[in-house]
């Protein structure tokens, strides 16, 4: 059983650039949230797909985007690149039937440059 | 104030320690709290989850939760030098797909 899965695991991009990130969530999991890591601290939730509509919304600007599709799997868009975009930003994936366990993928390390 | 503080660190013990890793909260509304290890460069991996109030132990790990103090905290008896590693609480409002709040984290190494 495949647990959550993201790619690319590293990449480097200029300030300015757009970047996608994506997840497959764990098999029998139809909701998928992401979550920036910052060097030092703790996940920050950004958004949560379901049903391929966004549900939830962190404190994030519109330069965040995502999209859910019909397989459950996702992808985080980043606009307008920032250096304080550099994170590790994950992916976490649930099951409406059982939403208590959350589970992460091992992460996109994202440095801008 | 953040809405999920956790003590800082870093934390060194010798092996065969007792640990103890604490965080405290403001939102009552907070009904499940979660505790993940995080080694260098990984995702979260989830150790313990709570429901409410009171105890969970599994093997060697043991949450606790009391609600009436806003106050979680994880035990980890005979640490291993395995249990190095960064330990983050996670904490929401229902379980049906809320997000997480989490704290800061706090970095665990124990000694050989």
């Amino acid at each position: 059983d495949a647990g959550v899965t993201q790619s690319p695991t590293h990449l480097i991009k200029t300030r300015g650039q757009q970047v996608t990130l994506r997840c497959s969530p764990k098999s029998g999991h139809d909701t998928v949230s992401w979550y920036q890591q910052a060097l030092g601290q703790g996940p920050q939730f950004i958004f949560q797909y379901y049903e391929e509509e966004e549900r939830q919304r962190g404190n994030f600007p519109d330069r965040f985007s995502g999209h859910q599709f019909p397989n459950y799997s996702s992808e985080l868009n980043v606009n307008a690149l920032l250096l304080g975009d550099s994170a590790l930003y994950l992916c976490a994936s649930s099951s409406t039937r059982s939403g208590n366990t959350i589970y992460f993928g091992e992460g996109s390390w994202l440095t801008v440059v | 104030q953040k809405e999920v503080e956790q003590d800082p660190g870093p934390l060194s013990v010798p092996e065969g320690a007792i640990v103890s890793l604490n965080c405290t909260y403001s939102n009552s509304a907070f009904q499940y709290f979660m505790w993940y290890r995080q080694y260098s460069r990984k995702g979260p991996e989830l150790l313990m989850y709570t429901y409410s109030s009171g105890n969970k132990e599994d093997g060697r790990f043991t949450a606790q939760v009391d609600k009436s103090s806003k106050y979680i905290s994880l035990f980890i008896r005979d640490s291993q030098p395995s249990d190095s590693a960064t330990y983050l609480c996670a904490m929401m409002w229902t379980g049906a797909n809320s997000k997480l709040t989490f704290g800061k984290g706090i970095t665990l190494s124990v000694r050989p």
